[in-house]
């Protein structure tokens, strides 16, 4: 089977740094991606790595290990808005995404 | 201004009654997929279509059908079977092998 394991809830404080972790347990793996949605609305692509390494977009950046099978999202600068659920995604060729059951971020003044 | 358009926002039922949801993108991806999400729970696979004209059952597929007879479209029927239909359903595309989808807006089901 193939499932992911994230944190389900993060708190960190505005202006902050923080990362959130997936593991993941994928037979064919290709790359793992991530998802952020805010509450009332439909998840929104953020990123995905097929590589190891680190990927910088903006504020975000992700990060694989393939020999670990780990990866994170790491948020710099926490504003009030990126309050919202985070899903790490792995992929495996021509099959859907499988999705990790979300890590809700409550970022704090 | 390319997307996905889910419709409608909002639909209201009466159970026993079987109701279509619209999905409709302009991206010119191959594949569709449609998720349910339940209250504070993650996503769970309906159905997807890599293909026109194909499609394949997802993790929950009872009570459920689809069509994929246009690239551009994937409308989902919530049959009366469907024990529980009440949710928050997600239309999503991508391009044929590869690993990042982009969601419609989703249709917010209630069945009374």
């Amino acid at each position: 089977g193939q499932s992911l394991e994230q944190p389900s809830e993060v708190t960190a404080v505005e202006g902050a740094i923080v990362q959130i972790n997936c593991t993941y347990q994928t037979s064919g793996f290709y790359g793992l991606s991530w998802y952020q949605q805010h509450d009332g609305g439909a998840p929104t692509f953020l990123s995905y790595n097929a590589l190891d390494g680190l990927e910088e977009t903006g504020r975000f950046s992700s990060f694989l290990s393939r020999s670990d099978s780990y990866g994170y999202l790491l948020l710099q600068e926490l504003q009030m808005k990126d309050s919202a659920s985070y899903f790490c995604a792995s992929y495996s060729g021509n099959t859907p995404l499988v999705f990790g059951k979300g890590t809700r971020l409550s970022v704090i003044a | 201004d390319g997307g996905i358009t889910q419709s409608p926002k909002y639909l209201f039922r009466k159970e026993g009654q079987n109701v279509t949801l619209s999905c409709e993108q302009n991206l010119n991806h191959d594949a569709m997929y449609w998720y349910r999400q339940d209250p504070g729970q993650g996503l769970r696979l309906i159905y997807y279509s890599q293909i026109v004209n194909d499609f394949q059952k997802g993790d929950i597929a009872e009570g459920y059908s689809v069509s994929r007879e246009k690239k551009e479209s994937f409308p989902l029927t919530v049959t009366s079977a469907q024990k529980n239909p009440t949710a928050f359903y997600l239309c999503a595309s991508s391009n044929r092998g590869a690993g990042e989808q982009y969601f419609g807006p989703g249709t917010r089901l209630t069945v009374t």
